[in-house]
Order: structure tokens, then sequence, then C-alpha cells
């Protein structure tokens, strides 16, 4: 799986939309781009995946850039609960068998109120 | 729809007592993953189950883990005897099997273990 970069933390104030980067420069054509969040002393949670196309769902909105090399995350009017600690991952989409997921440090997002 | 559940949700035990870690993953899900993130360290995968095969346990960090999948259902993480370095937070997490298209997992809420 391709290795991804994201800004170690960031602020954000209540309201505000949430804009978390992600850099993916090596991305394979097969490699799907998934985000998930880790909220304090709570599991790792799901967020949103995509593969090219631009993705939205009752959480967030993920853009990938035309040549895939990076993508954001938006989250549209970020609440306090949305502080956590967020993973951009590059994951193949096909493979003979289901693959581990490789977490790196993450962007953790403060939400200001 | 039940997500996944782990107990216990903490274990606070002596160095070189035993602890069993147990994890009900998302019904119908075959694949069953077992993660843990120990203080300062990012989250590291620990092994695979298939149903009740072991698929991948290349993360377990020594003979002292022993997971089990009996049945295909829920799992099992026993760790023995502990030792301090094993504290840490303990994720299970599941995902549906459906060929060679890699599935979503979802994750529990951890079982924090401290090994004093």
């Amino acid at each position: 799986d391709a290795k991804t970069t994201q800004p170690t933390s960031m602020d954000c104030a209540e309201g505000r939309a949430a804009n978390l980067p992600c850099n993916h420069s090596t991305i394979s054509g097969n490699e799907y781009v998934y985000w998930y969040r880790q909220i304090h002393s709570q599991g790792p949670q799901y967020i949103i995946h995509g593969l090219k196309n631009n993705e939205t769902n009752e959480m967030a909105s993920l853009i990938i850039t035309e040549d895939r090399k990076s993508s954001t995350l938006i989250l549209p009017h970020a609440t306090l609960r949305d502080t956590a600690v967020y993973y951009c991952i590059a994951r193949a989409a096909f493979h003979s068998g289901n693959t581990p997921l490789v977490f790196g440090k993450g962007t953790r997002l403060s939400v200001i109120a | 729809e039940a997500g996944v559940t782990q107990f216990p949700s903490h274990s606070v035990i002596e160095k070189g007592q035993t602890v069993t870690l147990r994890c009900d993953p998302i019904s119908g899900h075959d694949n069953l993953y077992w993660y843990r993130r120990v203080m300062g360290k990012e989250i590291k995968f620990l092994l695979h189950f298939v149903k009740e095969s072991k698929q991948d346990e290349s993360g377990m960090p020594n003979n002292r883990f022993l997971a089990e999948r009996t049945g295909g259902t829920y799992s099992t993480l026993k760790v023995q005897p502990a030792e301090l370095e094993d504290s840490g937070v303990y994720f299970c997490a599941s995902s549906q099997n459906r060929g060679g298209l890699q599935e979503t997992q979802y994750f529990g809420p951890g079982t924090r273990l401290l090994v004093l």
C-alpha cells in the first residue's frame, strides 16, 4: 500500500468547514483512499473512502485530485465532537485476500469553540 | 445492526498473569482483525482471521500471544504471561468477505490493558 503524508495537527473553528489534506504521491491505480478517525478513548471509526471520483456521505466529503496524488477530507460544519485524530490510508481495492489497515500518525484535529 | 463488541473494556493485571480479551464481530463478517496501540505509538496490526482460519499473523509480537476463533464467530486473544510492554489498547475489527474485493473494516471500542 502506498505511503500517505498528513499534517501533524490542525485547528478548526466550530461551525466552519474542516479541510484535512493527505498526500499519496505513489498511489497506484488499484488503491483506494480510506479515511478513519479516532476520537479519544474510542475505536477507529470509518468515515469514507474513494478511488478517483469525489465521494460524499452523511459524515464528510472526499475530494481526490485528478492525478490522485492527493486528497482532502472535508467536514462541512465541524463540531466539538469532531475533535479526533484523522487517518488517511491507501489500500488496494482488490487483493487475493483482505489485508490489514496500515495506520500512520494521522492529523490531530482540534475543533475550537 | 450491532457493531463490533469487545470485552472487557478495561483490564488491570500484574506482570506474569494471564488475560483473555474477547471480540464479537458484526454478524456475518468472515474477516476478523486484531490491532493494538501501545502508549505513544501508532495503531499496529496483530493478526487476521478468515472465518476460523488464521490468514495472517505476521503482526503478533511473540509467542506469549495466542489468538483463537473457534467456529468462526467470536475471537479471543490471550496474553500469557503478560509483560509490562503489553500495556495498551487492543482493537478488534471485522469486515465482510466477498471474493477479491477489499471490504471496509469496522472497529470495536477496544480493550484497555494495563500490566503492572
